[in-house]
């Protein structure tokens, strides 16, 4: 069936460095892709998304890659700070093809631990 | 802007008992609404999904039912609540447009089924 997910389910960096987080998707008409940034015991927040005619996408310290030959997708932050610390999701959403709705399509999820 | 607002934020109950979670958008209208559940340490799995009132689709076979009686409510419930039935619970939105399929996420209902 189709998926997606992670293929790093923690990462642990030092405060300032940057980091990438990674993700791997199996459904090839998937067109339109989300990372969430999820802090503990709250909803996930979005944090930036990219379509499948783009390859590269930046926002404040992010940046997310899609390279759709191997269906990958990544997502840089640049300067980590310890308030980056959460766990990150990657999703595709399921409205290919101008469905009215969203149905998205959760990784599993990194944990990203940064320190001081 | 808009604005997403879910109750309880927790919620302890035991087995057997009802549930009623509730959901409510402020800022637009005719969103589409959804609740996902995540069980620790898990992804989000989408349960119920809902593009106007009175239409609600089920995504996977449950103890749980959803409704929405207006425009920007949506009600997750149970009947009887059964140990596995434990979980966050998220209520989300997105617009009405195949053009934007950002969703939205509230801060979620913690409920633990004793």
């Amino acid at each position: 069936g189709e998926s997606v997910g992670l293929h790093l389910p923690t990462l642990s960096v030092q405060e300032g460095d940057n980091s990438i987080i990674n993700c791997a998707y199996s459904n090839s008409a998937s067109d339109y892709f989300i990372w969430y940034k999820q802090e503990s015991g709250k909803g996930p927040q979005f944090i930036i998304d990219i379509r499948s005619n783009m390859d590269k996408r930046q926002g404040q310290r992010v940046t997310v890659l899609l390279n759709k030959t191997v269906k990958h997708l990544s997502l840089q932050i640049a300067a980590t700070q310890p308030g980056d610390s959460a766990v990150y999701f990657c999703a595709e959403n399921g409205s290919a093809g101008g469905t009215s709705y969203g149905k998205l399509t959760f990784g599993q999820g990194t944990i990203l631990t940064v320190h001081p | 802007s808009q604005t997403i607002h879910q109750w309880p934020a927790t919620l302890v109950q035991p087995v057997g008992s009802p549930l009623s979670l509730e959901c409510t958008v402020e800022g637009t209208s005719n969103p589409n609404l959804y609740w996902y559940r995540q069980a620790a340490g898990r992804g989000l799995q989408l349960l119920f999904y809902s593009v106007g009132i009175g239409q609600i689709s089920s995504e996977v076979p449950q103890n749980l039912s959803a409704s929405r009686p207006q425009d920007r409510q949506f009600i997750l419930s149970s009947k009887k609540l059964l140990l596995s039935d434990s979980g966050f619970y998220l209520c989300a939105w997105s617009v009405w447009d195949s053009n934007d399929n950002t969703i939205y996420f509230g801060e979620g209902s913690w409920l633990t089924v004793v």
